[in-house]
């Protein structure tokens, strides 16, 4: 079955610092969902990627689908300690599912 | 308000036993999902119903049976509880295919 990969699995960065990470999949994804889970808490949706080559921000975020529509990447600037958690990637696998990524957990270290 | 809502947060007990988690969401999604996070913060899907019917079963032993009464409840038995069954499960809803998960908070399964 489709297998969604990040990397990295973990990163620790200093306060002011950039973070990537990054999702493949070894199927093209159909459309791409990226969420954020606090420690303790439960994943909550941060934005959604349709068509090849989009990119979208939010604030200090930005996400990109690949051309080729195999991988996609969040893209954080100057991190903040409200930054930390584990950010997952998710992908439209058939009807009404939702395969994962296999995360990756930040630390920002102020 | 809280918009997908599970119970109990906290569940401890000995293997063999059989417990249940319950789901209930107030957004008038018509979909919902069981997800289960093992240790390791993967997250794997279980099962998906829309509108109470069942559309995914993820190859999850029969131990566990999912019921949705109305479409917005999902509650979640497990029989005969194993120590691999300790994890944290995830209840989220959505409105259609393609359309953002919203995940209750999550129900922390330890099984001695």
């Amino acid at each position: 079955g489709q297998q969604v990969m990040q990397i990295p699995q973990y990163q620790h960065v200093q306060e002011g610092e950039d973070f990537t990470t990054y999702c493949n999949s070894s199927t093209t994804l159909s459309n791409i969902q990226w969420y954020k889970q606090r420690p303790g808490g439960h994943p909550v949706f941060l934005i959604q990627l349709v068509k090849s080559g989009e990119v979208k921000k939010q604030k200090r975020l930005t996400f990109q689908f690949g051309e080729a529509k195999k991988n996609s990447s969040l893209h954080i600037t100057a991190t903040q300690t409200t930054d930390v958690g584990t950010y997952f990637c998710a992908d439209l696998s058939g009807t009404y599912k939702y395969i994962f990524g296999t995360g990756t957990r930040l630390k920002v270290l102020a | 308000d809280t918009a997908v809502s599970q119970t109990p947060k906290y569940l401890v007990t000995q293997m063999g036993n059989d417990k249940s988690i319950k789901c209930e969401q107030n957004l008038g999604h018509d979909t919902m999902y069981w997800y289960k996070q093992d240790s390791k913060k993967f997250l794997k899907i279980m099962f998906s119903y829309n509108n109470k019917e069942l559309i995914i079963n993820e190859t999850v032993p029969n131990r566990f049976s999912p019921k949705s009464p109305d479409k917005a409840h999902l509650n979640l038995h497990i029989n005969s509880l194993e120590l691999g069954d300790s994890a944290v499960y995830f209840c989220a809803s959505g409105q259609g295919m393609g359309s953002p998960l919203h995940f209750g908070n999550g129900t922390r399964l330890t099984v001695t």
